[in-house]
């Protein structure tokens, strides 16, 4: 069965202190690892794609990277505008391009 | 560009009322889906569809009805709608054709079953 679980549920940080957020999955055949911030009241957004397992990607002060079995969502010396709920979600190779979500992590950051 | 738009964004109704969740997308994409959003569950799956005509059942359907008459609409029905279907509804699009494939999603629809 397909499933991804992110850890922590939630995250505080101190402005400027760098932390990250894992994703893991299994997926019967990964076609993609999705990252997305969602802020309150509002749909989610698009972060990230990563395809292969050693892949990066990087905006602004997030980077994120995949292995063969986790993702992580590195954030560099955040912001309070970072604060947001971060969403990791998988596509499976099979019909229907669908998306399988974790419960995302909740990141605060303090001034 | 206004990307996909859901409405209504609040809906309260009584147990047994039918209803119809609007979303429309103006970026002609292929697929389209609907989820549910509730606490500690994540984004679950209820329905999508690949293109006009063409639907299919995800994760969590029972209680919902969708069609796909035209690429630019998808409506969700609810049938007689029940408490367990208190959530946010978020209506996603996305296209094979972009090299990242990520959904855009809706703003959502906030629904209170009583």
């Amino acid at each position: 069965e397909d499933q991804v679980t992110q850890s922590p549920e939630a995250l505080r940080l101190q402005e400027g202190e760098s932390s990250s957020l894992n994703c893991s999955y299994t997926v019967s055949g990964l076609r993609g690892l999705f990252w997305y911030r969602q802020d309150p009241g509002k749909g989610p957004e698009f972060l990230f794609t990563l395809y292969s397992a050693g892949e990066e990607k990087e905006k602004e002060r997030l980077k994120a990277t995949l292995t063969k079995k986790e993702s992580f969502l590195h954030i560099t010396a955040p912001k309070p505008e970072d604060s947001a709920t971060y969403l990791c979600a998988v596509q499976a190779m099979r019909a229907g391009n669908q998306f399988y979500f974790g419960t995302g992590t909740s990141l605060t950051v303090i001034p | 560009n206004a990307g996909v738009t859901q409405t209504p964004k609040f809906q309260v109704l009584k147990t047994g009322q039918s209803m119809t969740l609007q979303c429309a997308q103006d970026m002609n994409h292929e697929y389209m889906s609907w989820y549910r959003q509730d606490p500690g569950m994540g984004l679950r799956l209820i329905h999508y569809s690949v293109g006009a005509g063409i639907t299919d059942q995800g994760e969590v359907p029972n209680g919902y009805n969708v069609s796909r008459s035209t690429t630019e609409d998808f409506p969700l029905r609810l049938l007689s709608a029940a408490p367990s279907q208190t959530s946010v509804y978020f209506c996603a699009s996305s296209t094979p054709l972009t090299p990242n494939y990520g959904y855009t999603f809706g703003s959502g629809t906030r629904l209170t079953v009583v």
